[in-house]
């Protein structure tokens, strides 16, 4: 079954942790990105990558960290430094500059 | 910086409406525009692509323009129905390949 893999759906994070969010592909995209989404402040880019071994800083990337270390995955680590952790986080992929986006289904965090 | 605005907000029209919602963008040096559609606590459903050489898609009920030169585009929904409520996104792809996103418009048809 091809597509976008984020896991897990649900997440919930103690104050000081670091936790990461794991996104997988099986479509043979070379460009993956994070997206936090808030209510009412729509999707916001965290970093994006489009090759592997390389990334770059979206417009909130303070407190995230990411690694590209093969095609079909794109980690996500969100620090104890990132204040408001507390999101809905979105994993994307595309190929080339022409063609679409495509999305996984997202995971939820809590900071409890 | 590139920014993109959608309106209204939110809509609601009765059940068998045609209905539009605006995108705007401030940069026209776009590669492609795309209309997402999003129900509540999932991910992104890819609805429309629209090239910047291209002025519209067209899928189902759906149809999609582009106006690039003054920053536009607009989502037509034909005959809605109850099942098209949702949020509705749109996002720019710009010169760096990063895709930016408006806040959204949240439909509701009402039965």
């Amino acid at each position: 079954d091809g597509g976008i893999t984020q896991s897990p759906k649900y997440l919930f994070r103690k104050e000081g942790q670091n936790v990461t969010l794991s996104c997988e592909q099986n479509l043979n995209h070379d460009a993956m990105y994070w997206y936090r989404q808030d209510p009412g402040q729509g999707l916001r880019l965290i970093y994006y990558s489009q090759i592997v071994n390389d990334f770059q800083k979206g417009d909130i990337a303070e407190g995230y960290s990411v690694s590209r270390e093969k095609k079909e995955s794109f980690p996500l680590t969100v620090t104890s430094a990132q204040k408001n952790p507390t999101a809905f986080y979105l994993c994307a992929t595309g190929q080339g500059l022409n063609t679409e986006a495509f999305f996984g289904q997202g995971t939820r965090l809590t900071v409890v | 910086k590139q920014e993109v605005t959608q309106i209204p907000a939110a809509l609601s029209v009765p059940e068998g409406e045609n209905l539009v919602l605006n995108c705007s963008f401030t940069d026209s040096a776009i590669y492609n525009l795309q209309w997402f559609r999003q129900d509540p606590g999932k991910g992104l459903t890819s609805l429309l692509l629209i090239q910047s050489s291209q002025r519209e898609q067209t899928s189902g009920r759906l149809n999609a323009s582009l106006d690039k030169s003054s920053g536009r585009s607009t989502l037509y929904i034909a005959a809605s129905q109850p099942g098209d409520s949702a949020t509705y996104l749109c996002a720019v792809r710009d010169r760096d390949d990063k895709i930016i996103f408006g806040k959204g418009t949240r439909l509701h048809i009402l039965p």
